[in-house]
């Protein structure tokens, strides 16, 4: 399978704190992606950062991207109780128009 | 949400009914896609569409047929649904590099 891992499964968190997901892939890709899911809703996309990028922001998201080590990392910084969902990393193939999507990471924000 | 709907957003059926599925775009995006999320399994490709009549199979199709016989409709349909097919169900099309995902349809079969 080329499907991504999210490490860990699920994190908790105190309001305020940082929260860092990381995610592995298996295969060479030319972008990856983070997306949220709010409980009971559709995906919602983040961020999206190039094969040829290492890092980059958006508000209170950082994302990191290593290709030579296959994995990428999202840092929330300040979190708040609104900040509580899901989130996914998703890979795509070189040359492929489809995504695929690991199994995701249950973030809690604790007031 | 990039004007995708999903009809119906919730069904129960029987085991061995057939269930169709729709997932209605109004901006002419190329791409479609159907995917099913089950607990511990994340986000899972059953097919893709990238234009009229072109399809593909994804990860978990078995069990599953598609259609697309106009840009804005791509159809999932269950031929004989099955227990093991109780699942949610999500459209997305493709934008540029992101995929814009509709409401998901919640899929009991008993």
């Amino acid at each position: 399978s080329q499907q991504g891992e999210e490490d860990p499964q699920a994190l908790s968190i105190q309001e305020g704190e940082n929260a860092t997901m990381n995610c592995s892939y298996k295969t060479s890709i030319n972008n990856l992606q983070w997306y949220r899911q709010n409980s009971g809703r559709g995906l919602v996309h983040l961020i999206l950062i190039r094969s040829n990028e290492r890092e980059k922001h958006s508000g209170r998201l950082r994302v990191t991207l290593d290709t030579s080590k296959k994995s990428s990392s999202l840092l929330i910084t300040a979190s708040r109780a609104a900040d509580t969902a899901s989130y996914f990393c998703a890979t795509d193939f070189q040359g492929a128009q489809k995504l695929v999507f690991g199994q995701g990471t249950r973030l809690t924000i604790n007031p | 949400d990039a004007g995708i709907t999903q009809s119906p957003r919730h069904k129960v059926t029987e085991t061995g009914t057939p269930v169709t599925l729709r997932c209605h775009q109004t901006e002419n995006h190329r791409y479609m896609y159907w995917y099913r999320q089950d607990p511990g399994h994340g986000l899972r490709l059953i097919h893709y569409s990238y234009g009229v009549k072109d399809t593909d199979k994804g990860e978990v199709s078995d069990g599953y047929s598609v259609s697309r016989s106009k840009t804005e409709d791509f159809l999932l349909t269950l031929e004989s649904a099955t227990s093991s097919q109780t699942s949610v169900y999500f459209c997305a099309i493709l934008a540029g590099d992101l995929e814009y995902f509709g409401p998901g349809t919640r899929l009991t079969v008993l």
